[in-house]
């Protein structure tokens, strides 16, 4: 079965920084991209960053550009998301998701970052 | 940056009547492979999303037949031809063709 399971959220102070995890699991995860989507309370969905499987293709949203930085470590089938300058616009459930037939599936449980002082 | 724009943002229905739900990409969404990079997801109440019709019309792994996708190009349409207990939540669309992937806004879909 596959498995995404996050961590690594919790409560910050604006401009402060966090780090969120991703372990994956049932599947070949050096063989994957990945991706970063997030979730504010009661608003939809929205994609944050793509690494492909060697992790030398990255993408980033606008809104992110320039203060997180998505990295992975294939060898402990692992994604990670450095978030740095945090601001309460930031707060959100981050999702680990894997691209699979032109698709994001599956999806983790999240882990819940909230920036506030 | 391509603009998913989906339509209504909020159907009520009736369990066991059906259902159907638009969206609009800003540009065309057919890769030169003959693929739509087009999904549908569904969002139930404190769940994570999940897949539900990929490519534009193929149905996820388990997901019941009631539900269809179809469209090319722009314009795309899920459909739910009897709308069951399970299936009421939040609806959104999504393209994968090129970075930044972008969601349509959330169609929710309540019991009327």
């Amino acid at each position: 079965e596959v498995q995404l399971v996050e961590s690594g959220g919790g409560l910050v102070q604006p401009g402060g920084s966090l780090r969120l995890s991703c372990v994956a699991s049932g599947f070949t995860f050096s063989s994957n991209a990945m991706n970063w989507v997030r979730q504010a309370p009661g608003k939809g969905l929205e994609w944050v960053s793509y690494i492909g499987s060697s992790g030398s293709d990255i993408y980033y949203a606008d809104s992110v550009k320039g203060r997180f930085i998505v990295s992975r470590d294939n060898a402990k089938n692992s994604l990670y998301l450095q978030m740095n300058s945090l601001t309460a616009e930031d707060t959100a459930v981050y999702y680990c998701v894997r691209p699979y037939n032109g698709a994001f599936d599956p999806w983790g449980q999240g882990t819940m970052v909230t920036v506030s002082s | 940056d391509i603009v998913m724009t989906q339509s209504p943002l909020s159907l009520p229905v009736t369990p066991g009547e059906p259902a159907s739900i638009s969206c609009r990409s800003s540009q065309s969404l057919l890769h030169s492979n003959g693929y739509n990079y087009f999904d549908w997801y569904l969002q139930k109440p404190g769940q994570s999303p999940q897949l539900l019709i990929y490519l534009g019309s193929y149905r996820a792994s388990g997901v019941p037949d009631r539900f269809s996708g179809s469209g090319s190009g722009k314009d795309f349409t899920l459909k739910i031809s009897r709308v069951e207990p399970e299936d009421f939540g939040v609806y959104y669309c999504m393209q994968v063709l090129q970075p930044p992937y972008t969601f349509g806004q959330g169609t929710k879909l309540e019991i009327k």
